[in-house]
């Protein structure tokens, strides 16, 4: 297995740009995370998705980002005007039904830097 | 409060020697429990999974669960330098929302 994939590794934009980063969860996975790690505030959840419904996106940090998960094998993170607080390291992570003992597995991460 | 609380450190321990990284929790619903290690520039890796008071052991690692205490931890024997690394404490939500809540994490430091 490939495990969870991720794209772009890295992305630099300038401010007001729209950002677009990729994920292909681990197929037969129905949990789907998206979470966002900076020094300052760590590993934060931002939305999940439950075959491919969103659950829960409280938290979102505000209408800039956006999630979709058209089918079970690819979902998107947008922000759109990016701004330059937004650049974090974003991870994308699958389960296999939720909280379970094998608990997430994590992509690589997109490295997004905002100037 | 934060709802998941690691002390940053880092913790520095010489090789050979047990480290033991700590975690409290806040919501005392929670049921499962997790430790993770994330080596630096990489993503998180599962190494522990613990859901019943007591002990649980994998090899090297052995996890602690006091849900009285809303505590969970993880002990390192025979430490490596290959186990600095900053691990990542995690703990499901209550309500059956099925949802990860990170600690900041502690970093590990183990010196030959």
């Amino acid at each position: 297995d490939a495990g969870v994939i991720q794209s772009p590794r890295h992305e630099v934009t300038e401010m007001g740009q729209e950002v677009t980063l990729r994920c292909k969860p681990i197929s037969g996975h129905d949990y789907l995370f998206w979470y966002r790690q900076t020094m300052m505030r760590g590993l934060e959840l931002l939305i999940y998705f439950n075959n491919n419904v969103p659950i829960d996106d409280s938290g979102m940090p505000e209408d800039r980002f956006s999630a979709k998960m058209p089918n079970a094998s690819f979902s998107t993170l947008k922000i759109q005007p990016s701004e330059p607080r937004d650049s974090a390291v974003y991870f994308c992570a699958s389960s296999l039904s939720g909280t379970g003992p094998y608990g997430y597995t994590f992509g690589s991460g997109t490295r997004l830097t905002v100037v | 409060q934060k709802e998941v609380e690691q002390n940053s450190g880092p913790l520095s321990v010489p090789e050979g020697a047990i480290a033991s990284l700590n975690c409290t929790y806040s919501d005392r619903g929670s049921q499962s429990f997790f430790w993770y290690r994330q080596y630096s520039g990489k993503s998180p890796e599962l190494i522990m999974f613990i859901y019943s008071n007591g002990d649980k052991e994998d090899g090297r690692f052995t996890a602690q669960l006091n849900k009285a205490s809303q505590y969970v931890s993880l002990l390192i024997r025979d430490s490596q330098p290959s186990d600095s690394a900053t691990y990542l404490c995690a703990v499901e939500t209550s309500g059956g929302y099925n949802k990860l809540i990170f600690g900041a994490g502690t970093r590990l430091a183990v010196h030959p």
